[in-house]
C-alpha cells in the first residue's frame, strides 16, 4: 500500500489564482480530513469527510472547497488564494470507529504552498 | 474535547529514556489519551493510545494515572531518529461526525542528544 499521498509537494501561487491540492489513498478508509499547519503552530482541521459524498467543515473551512466522490479522493481546493493561505497542508484518512475501537489516522508527507 | 498542558521542549541523552508528560485534568470518561509525532516537515505519525490501562507496542509505552488527569509517554531507549514535536490529545470515543478530528495543541519538541 502507498498509504495517503498527496500531490504537489511543493506550490507557488500568485493570490487570486485557484489550484486543487490532491489527496489518495488505498486504504479504502471511509474517513479522510484536511489540516493545515503554520509555522510554530499545531494542526488545524480545515475539511473532512466521512464517505463519498458526505463533506462538512472543520475550524478553517473559509476560502476552500471539498469534495468527496470517491472513497479514495479528497481534493482540497483553493478558490482565489491569498498569502493567509500560505501553510503546510496535511491530508489524512482512518477507518471509522467500530465497536469502541479507536482507528488510528495516517497522513500524507504534506503539500507546501506559498502564496504571493 | 478536553485540553491538554504539554512542556514546550525537553531534551534526552541518546539511548536513554525519553519521559513526555501531559496534563489532562478535565478528560471525561468517554475520552482516550492519543498521542502522535511529527518529525520536521513530515506528516504527523500516530505513536500510541489509552484509555485507562498503560499501554505498550513496539515505539512506546503509555502510562495513565489513576485519576486519568495526566499521562506520560515512555520512549524506552531514544535515538536520534527520535526528535521531533510530540502531541498529546484526548479525544472522545466513537460518536461520528467531527468527532473523528483531532485536535493537536502545540506539542513538546523533544530533542534526542548524541
Amino acid at each position: 500500500n502507498a498509504g495517503v499521498t498527496q500531490t504537489p509537494k511543493f506550490q507557488v501561487l500568485k493570490t487570486g489564482q485557484s489550484m486543487t491540492l490532491q489527496c489518495a489513498q488505498d486504504m479504502n478508509h471511509e474517513y479522510m480530513s484536511w489540516y493545515r499547519q503554520d509555522p510554530g503552530m499545531g494542526l488545524r482541521l480545515i475539511h473532512y469527510s466521512v464517505g463519498a459524498g458526505i463533506t462538512d467543515q472543520g475550524e478553517v473551512p473559509n476560502g476552500y472547497n471539498v469534495s468527496r466522490s470517491t472513497t479514495e479522493d479528497f481534493p482540497l481546493r483553493l478558490l482565489s488564494a491569498a498569502p493567509s493561505q500560505t501553510s503546510v497542508y496535511f491530508c489524512a484518512s482512518s477507518y471509522p470507529e467500530a465497536g469502541g475501537k479507536q482507528e488510528t489516522q495516517y497522513f500524507g508527507p504534506g503539500t507546501r504552498l506559498l502564496v504571493l | 474535547d478536553a485540553k491538554t498542558t504539554q512542556p514546550t521542549s525537553m531534551d534526552c541523552a541518546e539511548g536513554r529514556a525519553a519521559n513526555l508528560p501531559c496534563n489532562h485534568s478535565t478528560i471525561s470518561g468517554n475520552e482516550y489519551v492519543y498521542w502522535y509525532r511529527q518529525i520536521h516537515s513530515q506528516g504527523p505519525q500516530y505513536i500510541i493510545h489509552g484509555l485507562k490501562n498503560n499501554e505498550t507496542n513496539e515505539m512506546a509505552s503509555l502510562i495513565i494515572t489513576e485519576d486519568r488527569k495526566s499521562s506520560t509517554l515512555i520512549l524506552p531507549h531514544a535515538t536520534l531518529r527520535d526528535t521531533a514535536v510530540y502531541y498529546c490529545i484526548v479525544r472522545e470515543l466513537n460518536s461520528g461526525g467531527s468527532n473523528y478530528k483531532l485536535t493537536f495543541g502545540k506539542g513538546t519538541l523533544l530533542t534526542v542528544n548524541p
